[in-house]
């Protein structure tokens, strides 16, 4: 079946340090992948995405690859702020039209200055 | 960007009774909305699909007749969870994607907690 395992948090990180939090996944076909970010008391946004093997989506300076060869879409930020402080989702929607999503479990980060 | 909105945020209420929780989509029109349900540290787990005006489509395991969903307009979207039991207790979260969207705009989550 289709699945989304994400690394367990929290991650605590001073500025400016460099993230990665890592997602694999699986699934049949070619799914498409996500990650969302929940901010405190907000739900959850779209921060980025990829719909096929290689492509890189890239948003507010965080980027994923969408890796076929190792299922992995990982995320990545080269320099964090206390404001990316927030609980991020990987999560993926199989390649049929109009399913919803499959989330992993949801990573914590915490940035302090 | 579209704005989800759920009500109430946060609900307590006695065992056995019935609590309706809202989803709106607030300035697009939402042709298919689903409901989700979190547990601490877990991740969201899908309940149902609704469609505006059928009925909604339900994931192997949820009791169609325990919670029940409506979607009876393109912006408004209820779940009733009935005869609340303390393993009812949860956070959820309904997304709403309209007509030839791809992406799912999420509302902010609603906790209950039954006692």
């Amino acid at each position: 079946g289709n699945s989304v395992t994400q690394m367990e948090g929290p991650v605590t990180l001073s500025e400016e340090a460099f993230l990665t939090i890592n997602c694999t996944y699986t699934a049949t076909g070619y799914p498409s992948l996500f990650w969302y970010v929940q901010y405190p008391g907000e739900g959850l946004q779209l921060l980025l995405k990829a719909t096929k093997a290689d492509d890189k989506g890239s948003n507010k300076g965080f980027e994923a690859t969408y890796r076929k060869e190792t299922t992995s879409f990982h995320l990545e930020k080269g320099s964090v702020q206390v404001s990316d402080s927030a609980v991020y989702f990987c999560a993926l929607r199989p390649n049929q039209a109009g399913t919803a999503l499959i989330f992993g479990k949801g990573t914590t980060l915490s940035v302090s200055s | 960007g579209a704005v989800v909105s759920q009500h109430p945020s946060w609900v307590i209420c006695k065992s056995g009774t019935s609590v309706k929780i809202e989803c709106r989509s607030l300035d697009f029109q939402a042709t298919t909305m689903f409901w989700y349900r979190q547990f601490p540290k877990q991740s969201l787990m899908l309940m149902a699909t609704s469609n505006e005006g059928s009925k909604a489509t339900y994931e192997q395991g949820v009791e169609k007749d325990k919670f029940l969903i409506n979607h009876a307009s393109l912006t408004l979207s209820t779940l009733t969870v009935t005869s609340a039991h303390p393993e009812d207790s949860s956070f959820y979260i309904c997304s709403a994607k309209g007509t030839g969207q791809e992406t799912q705009y999420f509302g902010p989550g609603t906790r209950l907690l039954v006692l």
